[in-house]
């Protein structure tokens, strides 16, 4: 079983969506969350950074984690063409694990 | 410059060729590191340094050599690669190790021939 699970679409939304991302792990001992985002040919930055299960909320952006299901999710409300990028999800305890990423399209 | 810079953002090289990679930050960072990014695949750790010292090696093959210098330079020596190497190779840096948030640089577009 991979340590985690995260689906590489793409993922195709027309702007003013809601997008849900997601992401499984199977490692209990990971103790913080990330989501990172890509642009093309751009390095990864941190977009939402949590510790707790519950949810984390960032302008259009909430990232809940539900320690229980080992599952990881970010919401993008209202989403842009600008949102459109890969969204990598991320789990640290030393050195930070990634998902494989999820390439967004936002559809003007 | 701010921020964490790669160069060459794209290199070619042959199998036979010794080339380098150079990372730079310019955040004040104590901790560096090199992750490999193949297409479709999870960010690969390759290697963690923390002033200066190497404190990671991901069963990395020895034909990839990193270098740290000082807390603010990173290298990363390549000879005799094989085309599976090609690969965006990206340079991270944190205020300590293992404290989640990296910073990243825009990559190393390599090409192995």
């Amino acid at each position: 079983q991979k340590e985690v699970e995260q689906d590489p679409g793409p993922l195709s939304v027309p702007e003013g969506a809601i997008v849900s991302l997601n992401c499984t792990y199977s490692n209990s001992a990971f103790q913080y969350f990330m989501w990172y985002r890509q642009y093309s040919r751009k390095g990864p930055e941190l977009l939402m950074y949590t510790y707790s299960s519950g949810n984390k909320e960032d302008g259009r952006f909430t990232a809940q984690v539900d320690k229980s299901s080992k599952y990881i999710s970010l919401f993008i409300r209202d989403s842009q063409p600008s949102d459109s990028a890969t969204y990598l999800c991320a789990f640290g305890r030393r050195a930070l694990t990634f998902g494989s990423g999820t390439r967004l399209q936002v559809q003007p | 410059e701010t921020g964490v810079t790669q160069t060459p953002r794209h290199l070619v090289m042959g199998m036979t060729n010794k080339k380098s990679l150079k990372c730079e930050q310019h955040l004040g960072h104590n901790a560096m590191y090199w992750y490999k990014q193949s297409a479709k695949k999870p960010l690969e750790l390759m290697f963690v340094y923390s002033l200066e010292e190497r404190v990671e090696n991901n069963s990395v093959p020895s034909r990839f050599s990193p270098e740290c210098p000082n807390s603010s330079h990173l290298f990363l020596h390549l000879h005799t690669l094989q085309p599976e190497d090609s690969a965006l190779y990206l340079c991270a840096s944190s205020q300590d190790k293992y404290t989640g948030e990296l910073f990243f640089g825009e990559g190393s577009r390599l090409t192995v021939l």
